[in-house]
């Protein structure tokens, strides 16, 4: 148990839902992060908030939308994905952006049909 | 560019033996941070060891110690009297200060009872 929750554990979807997938945090960190790891790639990281503020997105495309609602959630909202968004999604957090170690969910196993 | 090379994609070792994981990356920059995290089926990652590249002295925790190679860039893993739990996918990590951080593809060890 790392203090940081991800929920759903899996997720199957169509190309044309809409899904939102939810992580939690009660570690006091101020910097959350998503991160999508596909097979045999390494762990890509997509968004990083700091206090509810989003300070990277790594060049993602715009069928994944994040929402920081306040420092202990993070949301990532996905609609008319693609087969290849199919990964495992991480959530971590930290106490500051880019400090470690980085306190990972246990992520959630995207199949997109 | 920043990169973080793992040459093993899959690695074996008899319980209680010793194992080395390979790193190497690429940077310019003389101040950074190396990482070890390690990722059992369970799916969430944890950190195993990290190293600081102004010390010389190579970090250890328990079982697990690195060979920090600066000059060669290299950021190796060894894992002593290997235990049936160390089974899982490690990954070497670098973070440039305050930067992202940038994660290898992952070296998959399997330990044999």
């Amino acid at each position: 148990e790392t203090g940081v929750t991800q929920t759903p554990r899996h997720l199957v979807m169509g190309m044309t839902n809409k899904k939102s997938l939810k992580c939690e945090q009660h570690l006091g960190h101020n910097a959350m992060y998503w991160y999508k790891q596909s097979a045999k790639k390494p762990l890509e990281l997509m968004f990083v908030y700091s206090l509810e503020e989003r300070v990277e997105n790594n060049s993602v495309p715009s069928r994944f939308s994040p929402e920081c609602p306040n420092s202990s959630h993070l949301f990532l909202h996905l609609h008319t994905l693609q087969p290849e968004d199919s990964a495992l999604y991480l959530c971590a957090s930290s106490h500051r952006t880019g400090d470690q170690p980085q306190h990972f969910g246990d992520g959630t196993r995207l199949s997109i049909l | 560019a920043q990169t973080v090379t793992q040459s093993q994609p899959e690695m074996s070792v008899q319980e209680a033996e010793t194992v080395t994981l390979s790193c190497t990356y690429d940077t310019s920059e003389s101040d950074y941070y190396l990482f070890w995290y390690k990722q059992p089926p369970s799916r969430q990652m944890i950190l195993v060891i990290r190293q600081e590249a102004y010390k010389q002295q190579n970090a250890t925790e328990n079982r697990f110690s690195v060979n920090f190679q600066k000059a060669a860039k290299s950021f190796s893993l060894k894992i002593s009297d290997s235990q049936l739990g160390d089974a899982a996918m490690y990954f070497c990590a670098y973070r440039a200060s305050y930067d992202k951080v940038i994660f290898g593809p992952g070296t998959s060890l399997s330990v044999i009872p």
